[in-house]
């Protein structure tokens, strides 16, 4: 298994253009995570799905940003526009019910212009 | 608020040396505490746990419930320990998706 895959890797773009983040958890993981890393703030929790369902969006930080789950095997997260505050480590992470571990990705490194 | 606090950004030892990564945190309920880790190159994975009360690759972490705290300790530091840790916090409950992070040690163990 590859683990969690996301994609791109790095992702430049200029402030005001849309960005759309990748993410495709374990295979049979039904909980889904996106976080968010930065020097100032850390590692903050933007959104989780369970079972495809948004359970709590509560650290999406603006009407910016957005997620979805259309199906087990794929999630997205999406800045329109994008701001160079932005800029930062986006991780998705995965887990089963049950599980006390979630598996993260490698991470996107977005920088915004 | 719920929040999880690690004092040091770096924490640097040489070889052979006792290491302590600290790690308090702020929730009145019952909590479940993590220590993650990631390697250079590597991803964040997660290195133990306080329910399961075990030795992974030699460090140990008791949690502390007077003094809300988590430390991570491991009493001979190896090279291949430098790396990120973090300490995390999931809140009772049950759910899944309450993990609060702290901000993290990078730990330098120096030949």
């Amino acid at each position: 298994d590859a683990g969690v895959i996301q994609s791109p890797r790095h992702e430049v773009t200029e402030m005001g253009q849309e960005v759309t983040l990748r993410c495709k958890p374990i295979s049979g993981h039904d909980y889904l995570f996106w976080y968010r890393q930065t020097m100032m703030r850390g590692l903050e929790l933007l959104i989780y799905f369970n079972n495809n369902v948004p359970i709590d969006d509560s650290g999406m930080p603006e009407d910016r940003f957005s997620a979805k789950m259309p199906n087990a095997s794929f999630s997205t997260l999406k800045i329109q526009p994008s701001e160079p505050r932005d800029s930062a480590v986006y991780f998705c992470a995965s887990s089963f019910a049950g599980g006390h571990e979630q598996f993260f990705g490698p991470g996107t490194r977005l920088t915004v212009l | 608020a719920q929040r999880v606090t690690q004092p040091e950004k770096l924490l640097s030892v040489f070889k052979g040396a006792p290491v302590e990564l600290k790690c308090n945190y702020s929730y009145s309920g019952s909590p479940e505490l993590f220590w993650y880790v990631q390697y250079s190159r590597q991803r964040l994975q997660l290195l133990l746990r306080h329910i399961s009360r075990e030795s992974i690759k030699g460090f140990t972490a008791d949690l502390n419930k007077g003094e809300t705290s988590f430390h991570l300790k491991k009493p001979f530091a190896q090279e291949e320990d430098s790396a990120m840790y973090y300490c995390a916090l999931r809140l009772g409950g049950g759910s899944q998706g309450n993990l609060i992070f702290g901000k993290g040690t990078k730990l330098s163990v120096k030949p």
